[in-house]
């Protein structure tokens, strides 16, 4: 099984703050990996998937980057709506998410 | 509108069975394969199971050791997820998502609850 470990678990920040979120892999995934946002209640969105591609209709402040084991989530600018849960996935072997990590907004 | 939803889920005893349903809409289904996901009360997601297009590829989360069984009927646009010997640790919200380049579409999810 491919392990992904997200940091932080938790993360509160201020509208406007830059927010960076990492996912390791417990092996190489290529960029076999997606990002996702849930917020309370919902079913997850697609965010970001082959690591840096950002899905249609996601706004441009979210990015992806990094390829093998170590990947990052970056919002530029954070907005009131972004709070939520962010998991990441790989899907190089079958598949498996990271534990979350809760995004608050001071 | 592309869609997925859910369908199956209620109340079951412990070492009991349910089939789970995911009907889909909008798109051409057998192109795509069809994940479960689940979300335990509080806690994260936990991939479950993927079935390609075709049915040829089917895989599975290791900690299911062989109790579920996914399908699919192309005909119908309908992906199964059969649950055998439940647990109480099997509490959950069950997702259905459609695969494109990552789960794109997700289903609003069904509610399976295991207790005596």
């Amino acid at each position: 099984d491919i392990q992904l470990t997200q940091s932080p678990s938790t993360l509160s920040a201020s509208v406007g703050d830059r927010v960076t979120i990492t996912c390791r892999a417990s092996q190489s995934i290529d960029d076999w990996l997606a990002w996702y946002q849930q917020q309370p209640g919902k079913a997850p969105k697609l965010l970001i998937y082959k690591a840096s591609i950002l899905e249609s209709g996601v706004p441009s402040r979210f990015s992806g980057s990094g390829s093998g084991t170590d990947f990052t989530l970056t919002i530029s600018s954070l907005q009131p709506d972004d709070l939520g849960t962010y998991y990441c996935q790989q899907f190089n072997t079958y598949s498996s998410f990271g534990q979350g990590t809760k995004l608050e907004i001071k | 509108e592309v869609r997925m939803v859910e369908s199956g889920g209620g109340l079951v005893r412990p070492g009991g069975s349910l089939r789970l349903s995911c009907t889909a809409s909008g798109f051409t289904f057998s192109s795509h394969s069809i994940h479960w996901v689940r979300q335990a009360p509080g806690r994260g997601l936990e991939w479950v199971s993927s079935i390609s297009g075709s049915s040829k590829y089917v895989f599975y989360a290791d900690s299911l050791k062989g109790r579920f069984t996914i399908s699919r009927d192309n005909a119908k646009e309908e992906v199964y997820l059969q649950m055998n010997s439940l647990t109480t640790d099997d509490t959950a919200v069950y997702f259905c998502a459609r695969r494109s380049q990552a789960l794109d579409v997700w289903g609003q999810g069904t509610t399976v609850t295991v207790s005596s």
